[in-house]
């Protein structure tokens, strides 16, 4: 799976968007990205994943820049909940084998604050 | 729906003795994985899983062990505990082959004294 690039830590105010990057200038073609955050050591959770175009759900939108070799996670309006360690991770598909590992770098620790 | 259970919670082993952490998932999930969190660090893949029957390594696999002989549960073995697998421990399990998202337990935060 490709390597990630993340900043270590950002801050956000709260109700503000917060947008963490994330850079995979080595992903090809049948990578995924997938973004997952950490709350105080719990389990990790699932965010949003894409290939190439952005994607929205009610947690966050990703978008992906054309060439793919970058990615940002937007939280539209965020709060203090949102405090957590975000990881940006490519992943490759589980049809060639590689989807079923994930590969954590150490991820952005996002501060929400008042 | 419960998701994926892992227990204990907490453990704390001396070094030398074994024990097995238990990790079961009621969704149907055909992978599952086992991960280890250090300090400060992203996870790490200790052994996986692909179904029932079917477990290969990952990046950390030496010192621990893992069978898969029902399709829900994924133990995870520590035959002689060493300090340096002072850790938590996250299980995982994915649906299937299409690409979908993980679902973790909360975690087994072990430790050898």
């Amino acid at each position: 799976d490709a390597k990630t690039t993340q900043p270590p830590s950002m801050d956000c105010a709260e109700g503000r968007a917060a947008n963490l990057p994330c850079n995979h200038s080595t992903i090809s073609g049948n990578e995924y990205v997938y973004w997952y955050r950490q709350i105080h050591s719990q389990g990790p959770q699932y965010i949003i994943h894409g290939l190439k175009n952005n994607e929205t759900n009610e947690m966050a939108s990703l978008i992906i820049t054309e060439d793919r070799k970058s990615s940002t996670l937007i939280l539209p309006h965020a709060t203090l909940r949102d405090t957590a360690v975000y990881y940006c991770i490519v992943r490759g598909s589980i049809l060639t084998g590689g989807g079923n590992k994930l590969t954590f770098g150490t991820g952005t620790q996002l501060k929400v604050e008042l | 729906n419960a998701g994926v259970t892992q227990t204990p919670k907490f453990q704390v082993l001396k070094t030398g003795q074994s024990m097995t952490l238990q990790c079961a998932q009621d969704m149907n999930h055909e992978y599952m994985s086992w991960y280890r969190q250090d300090p400060g660090m992203g996870l790490r893949l200790i052994h996986y899983s692909v179904g029932a029957g079917i477990t290969d390594q990952g990046e950390v696999p030496n010192g621990y062990n893992v069978s898969r002989s029902t399709t829900e549960d994924f133990p995870l073995r520590l035959l002689s505990a060493a300090p340096s697998q002072t850790s938590v421990y996250f299980c995982a399990s994915i649906k299937d082959r299409v690409n979908t998202e993980a679902f973790f337990g909360q975690g087994t935060r072990l430790t050898v004294v």
